[in-house]
């Protein structure tokens, strides 16, 4: 079954402790991509990766790394997690041929993270 | 910078009825546009992807259409149900990135 699939589902954690979530497809997708989901600002891109070693910063990047080492697998790191951090977490995949030639995106479930 | 903006908020509407969910960008300069669905507690599900050279895509009783030049989208459901209510978000793909940049979504009650 294709599907994009994240871990953990819900984490709660205290402030400066890393932690990592995270994402996995097996559809063979060249891009990837974090979003987070809060209320009143919606869906912002947090990275994205065009492939393997291509990540570039979405519009809120601050506070997070990821990393593509391998085309199934794009990993988000908190270093130092802060309260402001707390947020419903989103993967996403798709096919991505020609430039802005996207296909649909692919999403996670999702991942609570609240950072006390 | 591509901002994108759904009108209305939230919708509700009684079982049966047409309807026609707006998205506006700022930037004409659009790559793509997605329409989403997501359900309280989940991910999103992409309902419909026009790509730029394209006017509009149909999947059974929906009907996305993108017009560049004015900066708008409508997705149009028809024949309304209950299993239609969630939240429908849009997002364009800004011209020149790689940039995904959503609207806030339109929450979208249909009624028995």
């Amino acid at each position: 079954e294709a599907q994009v699939t994240q871990n953990p589902r819900y984490l709660i954690t205290v402030t400066g402790k890393k932690l990592t979530v995270t994402c996995s497809q097996n559809m063979n997708h060249e891009y990837m991509s974090w979003y987070r989901q809060d209320p009143g600002l919606g869906l912002r891109q947090i990275y994205y990766s065009m492939n393997v070693e291509v990540t570039d910063k979405g519009d809120v990047p601050e506070g997070y790394k990821v990393s593509r080492k391998e085309k199934r697998n794009f990993p988000l790191i908190l270093e130092s997690p802060s309260p402001n951090q707390t947020s419903l977490y989103f993967c996403a995949s798709s096919l991505y041929g020609v430039e802005g030639a996207f296909q649909p995106q692919h999403f996670g479930d999702g991942t609570r993270l609240s950072i006390l | 910078k591509q901002e994108v903006t759904q009108i209305p908020a939230a919708l509700s509407v009684p079982e049966g009825e047409n309807l026609v969910l707006n998205c506006s960008f700022t930037d004409s300069a659009i790559y793509n546009l997605q329409w989403f669905r997501q359900d309280p507690g989940k991910g999103l599900t992409s309902l419909l992807l026009i790509q730029s050279s394209q006017r509009e895509q149909t999947s059974g009783r929906l009907n996305a259409s993108l017009d560049k030049s004015s900066g708008r989208s409508t997705l149009y459901i028809a024949a309304s149900q209950p299993g239609d209510s969630a939240t429908y978000l849009c997002a364009g793909v800004q011209g020149g990135s790689e940039k995904l940049v959503f609207g806030k979504g339109t929450k979208l009650t249909v009624n028995p």
